[in-house]
């Protein structure tokens, strides 16, 4: 069965305390590995896409890596305005299987 | 780059109403579309998603349906609400142009009373 799980559900971070959010996938025919982030009543906001294992893209105190099995969001200094539910999704053909998500606080 | 647009951004009904939430796409030509539902604190379930007019393919059983009267126009409609049908609704848009990212609206929160 096609599906992706993010772990943790909830993570608080002190402002400036690194940290990595886990995204897992078990996809056949993976097209892309794709980061968002959703603040409270809005839409997912784009970040990222992930093709193939050993890729990495970044912004900002952002970076996401892709294994054959595993995303990463590496989260490097957070500020409190990082705070955000974060989602991944995977993709094949037309069809995106989205995490349940990482809820982040980050305290000044 | 692509603009989601969707309405209403609110909506509070009675169990048994009709809905009709709308979603229209600025930006991009043919793209991929689809509705998604996500309950409080948790994922984003897909609903339905269309590769062109009149196409439409359901992935969740329930009193929902989709139609795409026109390439860049998804509708999101129910005959009889179910309180079950409370929740975030999302839409969003693909262009293979745009190496497969899906873009969203700003959502339309649903509370059926």
């Amino acid at each position: 069965e096609d599906q992706v799980t993010q772990s943790p559900e909830a993570l608080r971070l002190q402002e400036g305390e690194s940290s990595s959010l886990n995204c897992s996938y078990t996809v056949s025919g993976l097209r892309g590995l794709f980061w968002y982030r959703q603040d409270p009543g809005k839409g997912p906001e784009f970040l990222f896409t992930l093709y193939s294992a050993g890729e990495e893209k970044e912004k900002e105190r952002l970076k996401a890596t892709l294994t054959k099995k595993e995303s990463f969001l590496h989260i490097t200094a957070p500020k409190p305005e990082d705070s955000a539910t974060y989602l991944c999704a995977a993709v094949n053909f037309n069809k995106f299987y989205f995490g349940s998500g990482t809820k982040l606080n980050v305290k000044p | 780059s692509q603009t989601i647009h969707q309405w209403p951004a609110t909506l509070v009904q009675p169990v048994g109403s009709p809905l009709s939430l709308e979603c229209t796409v600025e930006g991009t030509s043919n793209p991929n579309l689809y509705w998604y539902r996500q309950a409080a604190g948790r994922g984003l379930q897909l609903l339905f998603y269309s590769v062109g007019i009149g196409q439409i393919s359901s992935e969740v059983p329930q009193n929902l349906s989709a139609s795409r009267p026109q390439d860049r126009q998804f509708i999101l409609s129910s005959k009889k609400l179910l309180l079950s049908d409370s929740g975030f609704y999302l839409c969003a848009s693909q262009t293979l142009s745009s190496y497969n990212e899906q873009f969203f609206g700003p959502g339309t929160r649903l509370t059926v009373l």
